[in-house]
Order: structure tokens, then sequence, then C-alpha cells
């Protein structure tokens, strides 16, 4: 059975561009979630995707967007990078959601120079 | 805002000893725990996880304990071996069960042989 498959493994990008992650989740899972992982504040939760539909957002700036296709497959872009913006980051799938449990990828680590 | 609190942040430990991590929550309608290993240039693993109708659950060296009085929850690894060594989050559930997890700020376990 396939894992959550994030690409690309590693991007570096300037300040100002915009970038697109993707997430492809585990076959039959619904939900995908995006987590941004640094050493200061550790893992923090970006958005939910539901059924195409986004059902959960963290604290982040509209910069941050994501979207979810009818595969599941889910991107997330964000435009405008800042230095701040470099981070690993993770996507989490499952079958419904939370009380399903989550799998994560192996995450996109993104440097922004 | 709800947050999930985990201590130490680093525990080195001799093989063969035991390890112990532990996490607050603030959400007295939390219901679901999981715990996830990280390894390095890995993706969060869950390694184990326990709801709220169950106080203690096993599998084999791990075991998580629950205590909704007290809103804390442990992890328990007995019989530790260099391949335990990992960073180590608990998380806990916000927004009710179309929620997303919070994660603990990590437990960097080192285990000396």
């Amino acid at each position: 059975k396939a894992g959550v498959t994030q690409t690309p493994r590693y991007l570096i990008k300037t300040r100002g561009q915009q970038v697109t992650l993707s997430c492809s989740p585990i076959s039959g899972h619904r939900s995908v979630s995006w987590y941004q992982q640094t050493p200061g504040q550790g893992l923090q939760f970006l958005f939910e995707y539901f059924s195409e539909t986004q059902r959960n957002k963290g604290n982040f700036p509209g910069r941050f967007s994501g979207r979810q296709f009818s595969n599941s497959r889910s991107e997330m872009n964000v435009s405008t990078l800042e230095l701040g913006d470099s981070a690993l980051y993770l996507c989490a799938s499952s079958l419904a959601g939370l009380n399903y449990g989550y799998t994560f990828g192996s995450g996109t680590r993104l440097t922004v120079v | 805002g709800e947050n999930v609190e985990q201590h130490p942040s680093t525990l080195s430990v001799q093989e063969g000893d035991s390890a112990v991590i532990k996490c607050t929550y603030s959400d007295s309608a939390s219901n679901y725990f999981p715990w996830y290993k990280q390894e390095l240039g890995k993706g969060p693993q869950l390694i184990i996880d326990i709801r709220s109708n169950v106080g203690e659950k096993k599998d084999q060296r791990i075991a998580v304990t629950l205590n909704k009085t007290a809103k804390h929850f442990s992890l328990h690894i007995t019989e530790t071996q260099p391949e335990d060594s990992a960073v180590y989050f608990c998380a806990g559930p916000y927004g009710g069960s179309q929620g997303n997890l919070i994660f603990g700020k990590g437990t960097k376990l080192s285990v000396k042989p």
C-alpha cells in the first residue's frame, strides 16, 4: 500500500516568488491536512481539505492557500515568499479526518533565499 | 487558545532503561490523543494512540496512559534501544470531531548504547 507522497522533496525559491507543493494521499483517503514544521514553532496546522472543500484553517496569512482535487490529491500554494516561510511542509492524509488517524508524508523542504 | 504542552524537550537514557514523556492539554472535550515518532529526514509516524474511553493502551514496548481528570497523557517506552532515538510528538484534537491536531513541541530522545 503506497504511503503519502509529497513532491518535490526539496525546493529553493527567492523572496517574492510563489511556490506550489503537491501531496498525493493514501488511496481511499479523503482528508488531507497540511502542516508547517520549523525548529522554533514546531508543527503548526495550515489547513485541512475534505472532499474538495476546506474544512479547517489555521492561523496563517492569506498568502498560504490550498486546494483539493476530485481524486483527493492536494496542492498548497504560498505567494510572495518571505524568508520566514523556510520550513518543512508536511502533508497528512486520513480516511475521513481526525478520529481515523493521520499518516504523514516525508515533507517538502522549502528554503527561501 | 487550545494548546498541548510536552515535557521534557530532551531526554537521554541508557539502552535498556525506560523513557517517559508527558503531555498536558487544555480542551476538556478532547477525546483522541496520538503519539508520533519523527526520525531525521522523515515525516512523523504514528506509533500509538488512545481514545478517552480507555485509560491505558499497550503495544509491545510502547504504552500510553491517559488521565482525563488531570488532562494529561504520557508515553512510556520500556527496554529502550538505540533505534528508539528520535523526536517524539504528542498531539490532541482541536475543533471537535471534524477538527485538526495540535502538536506538542516535541521531545528529542537519545538512547545511548
